[in-house]
């Protein structure tokens, strides 16, 4: 138990386009995702929390009208890089978690983006 | 603010024994988390220390000490596949439970 999946895995687009990603949970409801950006050999920072039905919280530095995400339901939440420039690109990673799982956090395959 | 500290990189033989360390300076703390990545791959989980001492989960343990800020993890009869990056995350008590990830390290494992 515990899936979550990523769609798309990978995705290459020009710069100026915007590109949605989504992340959802298979076999659990998650009342709260979490989006995490990494950079190449570096660690997971994370950029913003989402609830159901909710705004979604950012950490310092994100830029909200940038990284647009919405968690319009228990199990998908996506997020939308607006206007992507080559330094957007990166591996972007979603996690999700429950109440009946506790605070556990269950991690997605990962998504990454090339802007060209 | 919040800091966790990590080594960036360490080389280790295959059948040795290899310890990575983890130091954090958090506001909060609700558990310390361990997971392995492999390169291009999302995290997969090793292991969870909320309370002081040892957990042991087969080749792996993890280490807590909340009083110094302190974990590691131990990876015994290295393999080549262990080759990879370890990730500690500290998990905020406030809020959203939100993860705080350490720096990284990458371990290269030699035959």
């Amino acid at each position: 138990g515990a899936v979550v999946s990523q769609h798309p895995s990978w995705v290459i687009c020009k710069s100026g386009t915007s590109v949605k990603i989504e992340c959802r949970s298979l076999d659990f409801q998650a009342t709260t995702m979490f989006w995490y950006r990494q950079f190449p050999k570096q660690s997971l920072m994370l950029m913003a929390t989402s609830n159901e039905g909710s705004k979604a919280t950012y950490e310092q530095g994100v830029e909200k009208d940038k990284f647009l995400i919405n968690h319009a339901s228990l199990t998908l939440s996506t997020l939308t890089v607006t206007s992507a420039h080559p330094e957007d690109s990166s591996f972007y990673i979603c996690s999700a978690r429950g109440v009946r799982k506790g605070y556990e956090q269950y991690f997605g395959p990962g998504t990454r983006l090339t802007v060209t | 603010g919040q800091n966790i500290d990590q080594p960036t990189e360490m080389t280790a033989t295959e059948g040795a024994i290899v310890q990575i360390n983890c130091t954090y300076q958090t506001s909060g703390f609700n558990g310390l988390f361990w997971y392995q990545q492999h390169a291009g791959e999302a995290p997969t989980f090793l292991s969870y220390n909320v309370l002081d001492g040892l957990e042991e989960k087969g080749r792996f343990s993890s280490f807590l000490s909340r009083s110094k800020g302190y974990s590691y993890l131990l990876l015994k009869e290295l393999q080549m596949k262990d080759s990879a990056s370890y990730l500690c995350a500290v998990r905020d008590p406030e809020g959203t439970y939100k993860y705080i990830f350490g720096t990284g390290t990458r371990l290269k494992v030699l035959a």
